[in-house]
């Protein structure tokens, strides 16, 4: 119940298009869903993270559709760029103190130019 | 935005050695940092929750007398591999969240230290 599924587990999207990656989790206690970018070599970035209260969330080229009934989320890269190359990964948490992340276990995004 | 550093960002031992690896908060106080492990092409494990002040907290199947962790203040927790053998080999990263935060589940990672044992 702890589980957070991540799909796909690599990506590859021309430049320009939209790149999908979506998330499912079982346990409703969880009110907190980021997602991470993390480049080879560093540490995960944190991108754009929802809480249930809300359907959408939209910072930039990135957005995160959330689907409460479901237990699904997603995120939406508009107009990927070569850049955005990374591996991504979400993740859900309880909003208690001392509560780790739960993460998925990444989707490899390629974007070719 | 908050930062948490790593020191050391690379480390090679002898197999047997042992190995600390630091985490700090720079611009903010945690009262909880996370301790992570990441194999190549894999997601990230949570190893154990490093708490200020007291134990810290380990998931199953983690050894906690080969990683010990010490929180010994609000900006620092260490992660020491005891007996390193060719198997601790990996990428370790520590978060830490930022106890004065709105959002209390806003986590910061560190850079990750990768530790290859010979």
């Amino acid at each position: 119940q702890q589980q957070v599924k991540q799909s796909p587990q690599s990506l590859i999207v021309q430049k320009g298009g939209i790149s999908i990656i979506n998330c499912a989790y079982e346990n409703t206690a969880f009110d907190y869903f980021p997602w991470y970018q993390q480049f080879p070599g560093k540490g995960p970035a944190l991108l754009i993270a929802i809480r249930p209260d809300v359907s959408e969330k939209k910072e930039g080229r990135f957005t995160i559709s959330f689907n409460k009934s479901a237990k699904q989320f997603s995120l939406h890269i508009m107009d990927s760029q070569p850049g955005d190359s990374a591996t991504y990964f979400c993740a859900a948490s309880i909003d208690q103190a001392g509560t780790a992340l739960i993460f998925g276990k990444g989707t490899t995004l390629s974007v070719s130019s | 935005g908050a930062v948490v550093s790593q020191h050391p960002s690379w480390v090679i031992c002898k197999s047997g050695t042992s190995v600390k690896i630091e985490c700090r908060s720079l611009d903010f106080q945690a009262t909880t940092m996370f301790w992570y492990r990441q194999f190549p092409k894999q997601s990230l494990m949570l190893m154990a929750t490093s708490n200020e002040g007291s134990k810290a907290t380990y998931e199953q199947g983690v050894e906690k007398d080969k990683f010990l962790i010490n929180h010994a203040s609000l900006t620092l927790s260490t992660l020491t591999v005891t007996s390193a053998h060719p198997e601790d080999s990996s990428f370790y990263i520590c978060s830490a969240r930022d106890f004065k935060a709105l959002s209390t589940d806003t986590q910061y990672f560190g850079p990750g230290t990768r530790l290859t044992v010979l």
